[in-house]
């Protein structure tokens, strides 16, 4: 069965500053896809990015990018010019091929943006 | 708006009354999912439905009932609660297309209390 590690329980980060967020995983199938997901206090999650396991390049969406490591089964996320509003909690994914389509979780990182 | 929602948001209840979390979705979504999130462990899949009258369990179903008699509504029930079963549920849904990366939209979460 897969798993998600993330071994960061809290992390925080002065504004405009960047941060880095670990995610490992276990596996053993080739094609797979990986997510962050954010949890601000509101509790709703939100997608903040995504990466198909066949794709070398790194993802990115503006102050977000990832380091997506295949051999080492490594996923970590980066935030660069952190805001207030990126303090949340922040959750690593891995879903599952075909069948039930399944997101394994990590337990959560959670940030803190200090002004 | 393209939305998932549940009722109720919050929920207390007591040991053995039966009860129901509605989760219903507008985009026309096939695949749907409950996940339970407790401190530290994450989230964790209870049942999910890869179409209308297509379900199965999840990692955790024990105590949970789904149906899924219509596309866009796909109920939790509780049939007799336990306090072990407090916790935070989310409803998720997708398209559901082999070997796609499309993105599970959650809905706002259901925070339920059983003393």
């Amino acid at each position: 069965a897969q798993t998600v590690t993330q071994s960061q329980p809290e992390m925080s980060v002065q504004e405009a500053e960047t941060v880095t967020l670990s995610c490992t995983y276990d596996t053993s199938e080739s094609d797979y896809y990986l997510f962050w997901y954010k949890q601000p206090p509101s509790r709703q999650m939100i997608l903040v990015i995504r990466q198909e396991a066949y794709k070398q390049q790194n993802a990115t969406e503006n102050r977000f990018s990832v380091n997506f490591q295949k051999a080492a089964k490594s996923f970590s996320l980066k935030i660069s010019d952190s805001q207030l509003g990126d303090a949340a909690m922040y959750f690593c994914a891995y879903r599952t091929q075909g069948g039930s389509e399944k997101l394994v979780f990590g337990k959560g990182t959670k940030l803190t943006v200090n002004p | 708006e393209a939305q998932v929602t549940q009722n109720p948001r919050y929920l207390i209840t007591v040991t053995g009354k039966k009860l129901t979390v509605t989760c219903s979705q507008n985009m026309n979504h096939e695949y749907m999912s409950w996940y339970r999130q407790d401190p530290g462990l994450g989230l964790r899949q209870i049942y999910y439905s890869m179409n209308v009258e297509v379900t199965d369990k999840g990692d955790v179903p024990e105590g949970y009932k789904v149906s899924r008699k219509e596309k866009r509504n796909f109920p939790l029930i509780l049939e007799s609660p336990s306090p072990n079963q407090t916790s935070l549920y989310f409803c998720a849904s997708s398209l559901s297309l082999i070997d796609s990366s499309y993105e599970q939209y959650f809905g706002p979460g259901t925070r339920l209390t059983v003393t």
